[in-house]
């Protein structure tokens, strides 16, 4: 039983550079969402979806795109990446439990350096 | 938005000492108040969580309360074991009129040590 699969795991970009982080569950979740982490700010929402076809912004959207095409995949993409976006980055899924949340399951991260 | 507090950043006791972590939130309408807990190179996992209509709840070694009235909530871990090592993290939940997702908005982490 895989989970929540993340790759890559670790990544290494030049600024202005482009890439796509892939998250993919085999849970049949309906809900996605991507999350970065920084030192003493905790897990700060990017985006999130509630079912193929369906995205919306988190908290820090600004740089990201994201699609929904299948249940399955939920790929995260930088347009032109920036220092700023040095951070380890967290997929993770949950079942939608309407308005009161449930149980996130994350994958096991992948850090970005962007030069 | 929601806005939550986490306190402290970093925290040391000694193998079979209690812990303690606290947290504040600032919306009223959050209803869904989970931990999780991070080890070292890999992804969060619950560890307990409560809803607003429970005043605390345990499991095992590890209990959280909640004061709605005070808008914080605690994680509080007994007889604390090396194996505890690790980050904890608070959220809360807004739950817009109950027919959406309600999108966790999480504290900023606490380091745990358990020294032997």
């Amino acid at each position: 039983n895989a989970g929540v699969t993340q790759t890559p795991k670790f990544q290494v970009l030049k600024t202005g550079q482009s890439m796509t982080l892939q998250c993919a569950q085999d849970m049949n979740h309906e809900y996605m969402s991507w999350y970065r982490q920084d030192p003493g700010m905790g897990l700060r929402l990017i985006h999130y979806s509630v079912g193929a076809g369906i995205t919306d912004q988190g908290e820090v959207p600004n740089g990201y795109n994201v699609s929904r095409s299948t249940t399955e995949d939920f790929p995260l993409r930088l347009l032109s990446a920036a220092p700023s976006q040095t951070s380890v980055y967290f997929c993770a899924s949950s079942y939608f439990y309407r308005g009161l949340g449930g149980e996130l399951f994350f994958g096991e991260g992948s850090r970005l350096t962007v030069l | 938005g929601e806005n939550v507090e986490q306190h402290p950043s970093t925290l040391s006791v000694q193998e079979g000492d209690s812990a303690v972590i606290k947290c504040t939130y600032s919306d009223s309408a959050s209803n869904y108040f989970p931990w999780y807990k991070q080890e070292l190179g890999k992804g969060p996992q619950l560890i307990i969580d409560i809803r607003s209509n429970v005043g605390e709840k345990k499991d095992q070694r590890i209990a959280v309360t909640l004061n709605k009235t005070a808008k914080h909530f605690s994680l509080h871990i007994t007889e604390t074991q090396p194996e505890d090592s690790a980050v904890y993290f608070c959220a809360a939940s807004i739950s817009p009129g109950g027919t959406s997702y309600g999108k966790l908005t999480f504290g900023q982490g606490t380091i745990l040590t358990v020294h032997p």
